[in-house]
């Protein structure tokens, strides 16, 4: 079956512009994740939903990151103002139930800020 | 939170030999993954591996729990096997509940 896709693959923005990154988890996925990869390093953990709860935002770097999953399927996470820092690889990755599962990752969206 | 160590962080090696890539974790988990990340930035699962041993074709893996590490067997390596092996884990009971990567070993094979 399909596997977790993620659109745009790639943005440029100006910076202080805001952005809208999309994910679409595997049909039936109740968990989603969002990660941040910054270049050669490893991917780091920004928020988790179950179903449309967002249960942890603990990894967001600051209140510019907002994302949202209304009906607990496609998620979006949102960067507003938009500074050269945020450039990095959004992943995003969706498991069954929870996050004592396999995670299912998608290609990314590379975003660069100039 | 929970600590994740991966070694070597870079192997060359030729054509057809073989490696072992090691993860060391601070603390307990309930889920431990293995991943390859190929030149375009996919990120492969490999294994889920929270305890135990599996093997599937030429990759095996095993995590030891009780010491708090995991290791993963490439043999008979090809130059598609190149890129950068990623251990991530979830710590069991408390912390964020998204993946904890360690930082990589990036494996190049040779012709």
């Amino acid at each position: 079956g399909a596997g977790v896709s993620q659109s745009p693959r790639y943005k440029v923005a100006k910076r202080g512009q805001d952005v809208a990154l999309r994910c679409d988890p595997i049909s039936g996925h109740v968990s989603l994740f969002w990660y941040q990869q910054a270049l050669g390093q490893g991917p780091e953990f920004l928020t988790y939903f179950q179903n449309e709860a967002q249960l942890d935002k603990s990894g967001l770097p600051s209140d510019r990151f907002f994302a949202e999953r209304p009906e607990g399927s496609v998620s979006t996470l949102k960067i507003q103002r938009t500074q050269q820092e945020d450039s990095a690889v959004y992943l995003c990755a969706s498991s069954p139930t929870s996050s004592r599962e396999t995670q299912y990752f998608g290609p990314g969206t590379r975003l660069l800020v100039l | 939170g929970i600590q994740v160590e991966q070694s070597p962080p870079d192997l060359i090696l030729q054509e057809g030999a073989n490696s072992t890539l090691r993860c060391n974790f601070s603390d307990s988990v309930n889920n431990l993954q293995w991943f390859h990340q190929n030149p375009w930035g996919q990120l492969i699962n490999l294994f889920y591996i929270p305890s135990g041993t599996k093997q599937n074709g030429r990759l095996s893996a095993t995590t030891v729990a009780t010491e708090r590490y995991s290791l993963l067997y490439i043999s008979s390596s090809q130059t598609t096997d190149s890129g950068v092996y990623f251990c991530a884990v979830v710590e069991r009971g408390g912390g964020a509940d998204g993946l904890t990567f360690g930082k990589g070993t990036h494996l190049i094979i040779q012709p």
